[in-house]
């Protein structure tokens, strides 16, 4: 069974573009959130998806965005980047329950200049 | 506010002997808690996990240890192995609240 599939791996981009990460979930998962991982900052919580609806949100500015999709996959989107945007972008597949059950991708690693 | 603390960064111990890594908590609602592991360049990978309902629970060289009125929990490894050497995360989380608040990090490393 493929596990969860972040593509890009890695990203550069530069400040004020808009970036958009992909993630493919374990087949069968319904569940797919979205983490920002910083140095200090462990991983916090961007948003969660089940079944193409967004079933929580974090506390960051409406420039991060998500949408999933019928077959379960699902995008972030970041508008008008800023450096302090540069981080491990993480994203992790649940059959369900988003909490108890996550399975994490390898990540997106975006640097913005 | 940081909901979930693991206030050491980094911790070195001697293969073969006990490696010990703290978490605190704040929030009251938590009832669920996760240990991950997490090596360089790849996502964390789940460990072990305690309910509220539980202190202790083990599997293999790993138990985890809840304190609910010092609002605590701890991981043990033993015996610690090379292969150990990672960054632990601690996560905490309630029903009905489908994301998971994590700790800092604690980087340990095992020293051969």
């Amino acid at each position: 069974k493929a596990g969860v599939t972040q593509t890009p791996r890695y990203l550069i981009k530069t400040r004020g573009q808009q970036v958009t990460l992909s993630c493919s979930p374990i087949s069968g998962h319904r569940s797919v959130s979205w983490y920002q991982q910083t140095p200090g900052q462990g991983l916090q919580f961007l948003f969660e998806y089940f079944s193409e609806t967004q079933r929580n949100k974090g506390n960051f500015p409406g420039r991060f965005s998500g949408r999933q999709f019928s077959n379960s996959r699902s995008e972030m989107n970041v508008s008008t980047l800023e450096l302090g945007d540069s981080a491990l972008y993480l994203c992790a597949s649940s059959p369900d329950r988003a909490n108890t059950e996550a399975f994490f991708g390898q990540g997106t690693r975006l640097t913005v200049v | 506010d940081q909901q979930v603390k693991q206030n050491s960064p980094s911790l070195s111990v001697q293969e073969g002997r006990i490696s010990i890594l703290n978490c605190d908590y704040t929030n009251s609602m938590f009832d669920y808690f996760l240990w991950y592991k997490k090596y360089p360049a790849e996502g964390p990978t789940f460990l072990i996990s305690i309910s509220s309902i539980k202190d202790k629970n083990e599997d293999g060289r790993f138990t985890v240890f809840l304190n609910k009125s010092a609002k605590h929990l701890s991981l043990h490894i033993v015996p610690s192995q090379p292969g150990d050497s990672a960054v632990y995360f601690c996560a905490a989380t309630y029903f009905g609240n489908e994301k998971l608040t994590f700790g800092t990090g604690t980087r340990l490393t095992i020293i051969p």
